[in-house]
């Protein structure tokens, strides 16, 4: 099976600029989440879909972050505008319905200067 | 809350050589899921194994096992015969049922020849 899909690989963007990112999950898996991972730390959960709800966003900076998943396929994640902080790797994994454990993708490297 | 523990942050060892990475966790529930994730630098996460906090046996695959201690709130990781394809990053996580995985601060683990 085809794994999860991220773009763009890399993002190199300037301070209050705004950025993002898409991912396409695993055909079939109604779960969907999106992790930030600073460099050196374990990922952290920014949000986690179920079909085209939100199920969790307590983690989100909703003052410059949206994500959306319209649909209840594919996703994007939204900053704007960005910070230097805000420079990490955005992960996205899907999972099947309370299944244990997901699959991720190669992430997206955002540099914030 | 849950939480995950890695108290090493970088570990070595020679090639065919045994490591083991340490985890703690802490949590009230008595159903859950752990897992170790491999991340190299290519940031693809991993999953190398799961476990199953209602089973008692360790879980195996291949050259990794594992050393579930549930009243100690333990679960290492054991690399047999380490071999230069695992240098990473390993994370422990910790899992709910429908919820998103909890992710320790990872080890980084160096293989040298």
């Amino acid at each position: 099976e085809a794994g999860v899909a991220q773009s763009p690989r890399y993002k190199i963007i300037e301070k209050r600029q705004s950025v993002a990112f898409w991912c396409n999950p695993i055909s079939g898996h109604a779960t969907l989440y999106w992790y930030q991972q600073i460099l050196g730390q374990g990922p952290k959960l920014l949000i986690q879909f179920q079909n085209n709800g939100v199920v969790d966003d307590s983690q989100l900076p909703k003052d410059r972050f949206s994500a959306e998943r319209l649909k209840g396929v594919d996703s994007t994640l939204k900053i704007q505008p960005a910070k230097l902080e805000d420079s990490a790797v955005y992960l996205c994994a899907s999972s099947l319905e309370r299944t244990p454990g997901y699959t991720f993708g190669s992430g997206t490297r955002l540099t914030v200067v | 809350a849950q939480t995950v523990t890695q108290s090493q942050p970088e570990m070595s060892v020679q090639e065919a050589e045994t490591v083991t990475l340490s985890c703690t966790y802490d949590t009230s529930e008595n159903n859950y899921y752990l897992f170790w994730y491999k991340q190299p630098p290519s940031r693809q996460m991993i999953l190398v194994i799961r476990q199953e906090a209602y089973k008692q046996q360790n879980a195996t695959e291949n050259r990794f096992s594992v050393n579930f201690q549930k009243a100690a709130k333990s679960f290492s990781l054991k690399i047999s015969d380490s071999q230069l394809g695992d240098t990473a990053m390993y994370f422990c996580a910790f899992q709910l049922a429908g919820t998103a995985l909890i992710f320790g601060k990872g080890t980084t683990l160096s293989v040298s020849s």
